[in-house]
């Protein structure tokens, strides 16, 4: 079975630093994607990364970056220079790439709190 | 820009009710999906289509069913509403080949009292 653990309920960073949010799965799938979605207070749920298990260069996306180390089935979120903007819940997802029909496995959430 | 909307973004239904969630897409996608959102669960699935007609369970399908008679369409029904099934509801979609991408919808916030 497929899991994803966020450890972190909460998180707060100054204005302009860098956080990272940690992530963790769990599969027996050889072949995945790993996703980063936002969640402003709006509640709509926003696209931000994406990592498949065999791409050997880290994802990037203007100022998010995912950690990927495979052996460690983690998959951790780089947000750098952090804007206020940036105040959200983040979640982890992952699914298999060729079977289930496409459904997303989600961690419980980061809720980040960016300080002025 | 792709377009998921749901009919609601609050609605408020007591016990027992029957009560239809709908969510519309506008990019011609096979893939359909419906999630509820908890603090400290994060999303879990109800259910899945992956084309008119088809539905697939999730994680968390009782007390839940669903209908994709057309394909921009897909439809969670709560056939006796319960107190336990206050959530927000999220419903996605995803493009044939592009396995990385979902789309999500505003979501809807029920409550049933």
């Amino acid at each position: 079975a497929q899991k994803i653990t966020q450890t972190q309920p909460g998180m707060f960073v100054q204005e302009k630093e860098a956080v990272t949010l940690d992530c963790t799965y769990d599969t027996s799938d050889q072949s995945y994607g790993l996703f980063w979605y936002k969640q402003p207070s709006s509640g709509e749920m926003i696209f931000l990364i994406y990592q498949g298990s065999y791409d050997e260069q880290n994802a990037t996306e203007g100022r998010y970056s995912l950690n990927f180390q495979k052996a460690r089935k983690s998959a951790n979120l780089v947000i750098s220079a952090s804007q206020l903007g940036d105040s959200a819940m983040y979640f982890c997802a992952m699914r298999a790439l060729y079977n289930q029909g496409g459904k997303l496995i989600f961690g419980q959430g980061t809720e980040l709190s960016v300080k002025p | 820009d792709v377009k998921v909307t749901q009919s609601s973004r609050y609605l408020v239904k007591r016990t027992g009710e029957k009560v239809f969630l709908e969510c519309v897409q506008d990019m011609d996608h096979e893939n359909m999906f419906w999630y509820r959102q908890d603090p400290g669960l994060g999303l879990r699935l109800i259910y899945f289509s992956y084309d008119v007609k088809m539905k697939e369970k999730g994680d968390i399908p009782e007390g839940y069913s669903v209908s994709r008679e057309k394909k921009e369409r897909f439809s969670l029904i709560l056939e006796s509403a319960s107190t336990n099934q206050t959530s927000m509801y999220l419903c996605a979609s995803s493009p044939p080949g592009r396995v990385y991408e979902q789309y999500f919808g505003p979501g809807t916030r029920l409550t049933v009292t």
